[in-house]
């Protein structure tokens, strides 16, 4: 199993901003998930983040808007940055082992 | 291309009813189905994990089962309990590893 301690777990910010959420992994993992949830909907991948490269995003994303670090092997953050309201949705953080596992959620407000 | 498909999208059943909840997926090369759990504003717990070659898994009163030939999976929840109530999710690991989401079925328990 793994245990992964996501922060912040809400926020309101207003627009223009950027807001950091930082993920905390119990035990070493090779590849780390982002997502977004927007209200009423399931889950889409923002970006893989592997410890010493480049983050891969997948389609519709960008690195300028969804900077991600990945210093160490337990640790990744997310940068939502120059915030619409239209990036007000549920930010959640994922590692894989047998089977996936996911931070508590950052619930983001843009107002 | 694989989809994942939760039907129904929201479900309200007495408290002490056995329910079902379904998922089906389009493409049978899967590496596992996962269930999850979600509550308002929150991050996913998982609930069940099915590899590809196994037919079902069992924690409490919860039964997933997988049926790659139909392309089916299904939750099975005994004697449900209003602290029940939350949103379900299915996601299939398809060939290229990646997770693919059902929009997920919102269940409300009513005491």
């Amino acid at each position: 199993s793994a245990v992964i301690s996501q922060k912040p777990s809400r926020d309101i910010c207003q627009r223009g901003t950027s807001l950091t959420i930082q993920c905390q992994v119990d035990s070493q993992v090779t590849m780390m998930f982002w997502y977004r949830q927007q209200p009423g909907q399931s889950l889409t991948l923002i970006a893989t983040a592997n410890q010493g490269s480049e983050a891969t995003y997948e389609s519709g994303f960008v690195i300028d808007k969804f900077p991600i670090s990945r210093p160490n092997l337990t640790f990744s953050t997310l940068t939502v940055s120059n915030l619409s309201p239209e990036d007000s949705s549920i930010y959640l953080c994922s590692v894989n082992r047998a089977e996936a596992f996911f931070g508590q959620g950052t619930r983001l407000t843009v107002v | 291309k694989q989809e994942v498909t939760q039907i129904p999208a929201a479900l309200s059943v007495p408290e002490g009813e056995n329910l079902v909840l379904n998922c089906s997926f389009t493409d049978s090369a899967i590496y596992n189905l996962q269930w999850f759990r979600q509550d308002p504003g929150k991050g996913l717990t998982s609930l069940l994990l099915i590899q590809s070659s196994q037919r079902e898994q069992t924690s409490g009163r919860l039964n997933a089962s997988l049926d790659k030939s139909s392309g089916r999976s299904t939750l099975y929840i005994a004697a449900s309990q209003p602290g029940d109530s939350a949103t379900y999710l299915c996601a299939a690991r398809d060939s290229n590893y990646q997770l693919i989401w059902g929009a997920g079925t919102k269940l409300i328990i009513k005491p």
